[in-house]
């Protein structure tokens, strides 16, 4: 069973500070995306990241696919509390329709 | 507007009582999915469709059926639903080459009591 693991699940910072979010699997994949979820709604597709090594960037947030495509990251520099939300990584398998996601990473941003 | 929609938007029934979760997209988008989302597990795919009259299971199937008639409508039926079903329930759609890149409804907020 493929799984995807997200951390850290909680992140409580304030206004300026940096910070990164990690997702973790075993498996490889043929690409790896990021949303970002506000409360009431549903998650909105921030990136997807298909090379491995590929770094890509959004803003002040930096996405990174981990040179194996097992791993990827997520730093925003100088987070504001706009950046709060629930992050979610996902990926699916390339000879079926599955999709999977990790558990989240809850952004709190403190003015 | 390009747009996922989901009806209702938020449900309190009984537990064995059927209900139908409908969804609709305008993209004309091939691929179609189901996913519930519930504290600490993250978005688990019920469903998913990749075409007109195609339909595969997810994670987690069991206690839901879904049909794919029309290429816009992709409803969830739960037949006789049970307390565990409580959750929020999210429609997503794609294009069938980039099935990973989901639009999603805004979401159904379900309670079985």
């Amino acid at each position: 069973t493929q799984l995807l693991e997200q951390s850290p699940q909680f992140l409580s910072i304030q206004e300026g500070e940096n910070l990164t979010v990690y997702c973790n699997s075993s498996s490889v994949f043929s690409s790896l995306q990021w949303y970002r979820q506000e409360p009431g709604e549903g998650p909105v597709l921030l990136v997807t990241v298909v090379t491995g090594g590929e770094v890509k960037k959004l803003k002040r947030l930096t996405f990174q696919f981990g040179d194996a495509r097992k791993d990827s990251s997520l730093h925003i520099t100088a987070a504001q509390p706009g950046d709060t939300g629930l992050y979610l990584c996902a990926a699916g398998s390339s000879n079926t329709g599955k999709l999977i996601f990790g558990q989240g990473t809850t952004l709190q941003v403190k003015p | 507007e390009a747009q996922v929609t989901q009806n209702p938007r938020y449900l309190i029934t009984v537990t064995g009582k059927k209900l139908t979760v409908t969804c609709s997209q305008n993209m004309n988008h091939e691929y179609m999915s189901w996913y519930r989302q519930d504290p600490g597990l993250g978005l688990r795919q019920i469903y998913y469709s990749m075409n007109v009259e195609v339909t595969d299971k997810g994670d987690v199937p069991e206690g839901y059926k879904v049909s794919r008639k029309e290429k816009r409508n992709f409803p969830l039926i739960l037949e006789s639903p049970s307390p565990n079903q409580t959750s929020l329930y999210f429609c997503a759609s794609s294009y069938y080459q980039n099935h990973y890149e989901q639009y999603f409804g805004p979401g159904t907020r379900l309670t079985v009591t």
